[in-house]
């Protein structure tokens, strides 16, 4: 199996972009599709970006992802930074027995 | 409006017995994947398993397998997650979320229980 490796945490101030790297341990980052879930204190996730790069309806195009293979990591860059945007983010994906895999998590502070 | 509204928050002692519940609205409960997640206090995201309540198909994460038995009843659209025998390291939020059959994220979350396990 593979890890998912995240920064433990980032800050950056309002207005800046931020960018959270992911990256996989073992086997090509672009096996299988990476998602980004954005945690605030005392909520549950919520997905900012699934299938590498897609937005879900309602999440703002500050946000985007991508993935590198040379790297073989994926990213998740936040521009624009505003506070409401200070929360835990975690990347996710799948090994080849389609089991769910999660990076640690990176805390976000906008500061 | 979907919803996943997920059962109260517990307090239980080591080697107790447990059964949470993950309630769906909203939507065709048996055509969509339902999984569950650990978050221990103050850490990240861990994977427990998944079960598609149309088939009843189960996976569990390797971690999790033999230590926790997740089950559904399409009859009241609820998913459920339950021990046998409690420990004070399942101290944790448990939260449950869906994914639609084909696809890859999990759109919807519950709200999460607290499990809180003390002698």
């Amino acid at each position: 199996n593979f890890m998912l490796t995240q920064p433990h945490s980032v800050s950056e101030s309002p207005g800046k972009t931020v960018t959270i790297s992911c990256t996989r341990s073992s086997g090509s980052i672009a096996s299988n599709y990476v998602q980004w879930y954005q945690q605030r204190p005392g909520s549950a996730p919520t997905t900012v970006i699934y299938e590498d790069n897609q937005r879900p309806s309602g999440v703002p195009d500050r946000f985007s992802g991508s993935i590198d293979s040379s790297s073989n990591s994926a990213s998740l860059t936040i521009s624009g930074l505003k506070t409401e945007d200070e929360a835990d983010y975690y990347c996710q994906s799948y090994d080849s027995s389609n089991q769910v895999v999660f990076g640690g998590g990176t805390k976000l502070t906008v500061l | 409006e979907v919803q996943l509204v997920q059962s109260g928050a517990e307090v239980k002692k080591p080697g107790e017995s447990l059964k949470i519940s993950c309630k769906g609205s909203g939507y065709s409960f048996t055509s969509y994947w339902i999984g569950w997640v650990r978050q221990m206090p103050g850490k990240g995201l861990e994977w427990m398993g998944i079960i598609y309540p149309g088939d009843s198909d189960t996976r569990y994460s390797p971690s999790f397998q033999g230590q926790v038995t997740i089950s559904a009843d399409r009859s009241i659209s609820t998913a459920y997650l339950q021990w046998s025998s409690l420990k004070a390291s399942d101290t944790a939020m448990y939260y449950c979320a869906r994914r639609e059959v084909g696809t890859v994220d999990f759109d919807y979350w519950g709200q999460g229980t607290l499990v809180t396990v003390s002698s």
